[in-house]
């Protein structure tokens, strides 16, 4: 069955460091791929999508993802955190229907 | 700009109450999807249409139903509510049939069952 899976629940960061939050799935062919942002009371929002290509994807708020097909991974990054940045965020896989299929969240935390 | 409206932000309910929850999309999107969103758990599907009056269900359909009469409007129905069903759920539109379509998704509706 396919799967995604979100590794760390929780993340600490100090503002100005970097960031990477990690993103497995399972599936037999490459799926798309998405990951959304979630602020504090909020609906998500997307980030950024992978559908071919480039295998190094740029999205909003200065953050990007890398498709990894050796390792079926799709790790978001941003090179320095905000205190804005908190928030919890979603990997989630599209199999070639409507649907997507989410992880359980990586929630981050900004400390000063 | 892409907009998802859900009805309320917050609701507070009695268990066996009759609960509906709206949510209304402006793009003229043909799919729309109702998720719950459970600590450690996600986003789960509950239930989703792609048309008028079409509906299918998701991973978690039961003690739920869902209502489309018309295209910009997918409804929400927790038949006699319970206290497990107190959750956040989102509601989310897309365009087509098609994969790797990009969901929009409305604020979420915070459920609390009593």
């Amino acid at each position: 069955a396919q799967s995604v899976t979100q590794p760390d629940i929780h993340i600490t960061v100090s503002e100005g460091a970097s960031l990477e939050l990690r993103c497995n799935y399972s599936y037999g062919a490459t799926p798309y791929l998405f990951w959304y942002v979630q602020s504090p009371g909020q609906g998500l929002q997307l980030l950024l999508k992978y559908f071919s290509g480039d295998t190094l994807v740029q999205g909003i708020k200065g953050f990007e993802a890398e498709f990894k097909r050796s390792q079926s991974s799709f790790n978001l990054r941003k090179p320095s955190v905000h205190w804005s940045d908190a928030a919890e965020y979603f990997c989630a896989l599209n199999f070639g229907n409507e649907k997507l299929t989410f992880g359980t969240g990586t929630r981050l935390t900004i400390i000063p | 700009d892409v907009k998802v409206t859900q009805s309320s932000r917050y609701l507070v309910k009695r268990t066996g109450e009759k609960v509906f929850l709206e949510c209304v999309q402006d793009m003229d999107h043909e799919n729309m999807f109702w998720y719950r969103q459970d600590p450690g758990l996600g986003l789960r599907l509950i239930y989703f249409s792609y048309d008028v009056k079409m509906k299918e269900k998701g991973d978690i359909p039961e003690g739920y139903s869902v209502s489309r009469e018309k295209k910009e409007r997918f409804s929400l129905i927790l038949e006699s509510a319970s206290t497990n069903q107190t959750s956040m759920y989102l509601c989310a539109s897309s365009q087509n049939r098609v994969g790797g379509e990009t969901q929009y998704f409305g604020p979420g509706t915070r459920l609390l069952v009593l």
